[in-house]
């Protein structure tokens, strides 16, 4: 099956600082690779995504780039802001098992004032 | 108002006393999935529908079971809860089941077995 690892598992950082987090996976077949953010207590939600056919995605201060062929993708979050401050997920689905989701372990990232 | 509701929130319960988690999505969607989430494990799936009447194990079905009669519904059922058990249960859904898409979380779900 899938696995999917996420480093660095905690990310401290300066605010205004750039921050990257990276996954990589095992299923050359996945093809959907999502991004979620969890604030302490709430439930994950999509920050960005991204499927094979692309290399890089962006959305204002946050990108993600896709490495197919090293089975590794990244989150790029600029200008890192306190209220970035949260548990970000890495996912890769839509491969062998079509319905199949998995999650990295997550990063918690915490941006100082 | 677009949403996934689960019930209950908290829920403290004994070894082997039957429980069921309802899930409900008013989105039309396809698919709906189950996952647990402990403290450094991340989400991990328990099991998940493609659609009505369709169901596959995840990573973690053991000690689970669910069902999907309609397409809002999807529960979860713990049929001899044991303390291992014990943790965040997330309910999420998605749009299509063909193209996988971004996935709706509910609220979770704070299971305690004792």
């Amino acid at each position: 099956g899938e696995n999917v690892e996420q480093h660095p598992s905690t990310l401290s950082v300066q605010e205004g600082d750039s921050a990257v987090i990276k996954c990589t996976y095992s299923d050359s077949a996945s093809n959907y690779f999502p991004w979620y953010k969890q604030e302490l207590g709430k439930r994950p939600q999509l920050i960005i995504d991204i499927r094979s056919n692309v290399g890089e995605k962006k959305d204002q201060r946050i990108a993600v780039t896709l490495n197919k062929t090293a089975k590794h993708f990244s989150l790029h979050i600029t200008e890192t802001q306190p209220e970035d401050s949260a548990v970000y997920f890495c996912a890769a689905s839509g491969g062998t098992n079509a319905g199949k989701s998995t999650f990295g372990d997550g990063t918690t990232l915490t941006v100082k004032p | 108002e677009a949403q996934v509701t689960q019930n209950p929130r908290y829920l403290i319960t004994v070894t082997g006393k039957k429980l069921t988690v309802t899930c409900s999505q008013n989105m039309n969607h396809e698919y709906m999935s189950w996952y647990r989430q402990d403290p450094g494990l991340g989400l991990r799936q328990i099991y998940y529908s493609m659609n009505v009447e369709v169901t596959d194990k995840g990573d973690v079905p053991e000690g689970y079971k669910v069902s999907r009669k309609e397409k809002r519904n999807f529960p979860l059922i713990l049929e001899s809860p044991s303390p291992n058990q014990t943790s965040l249960y997330f309910c999420a859904s998605s749009f299509s089941a063909r193209v996988v898409g971004e996935q709706y979380f509910g609220p979770g779900t704070r299971l305690t077995v004792t």
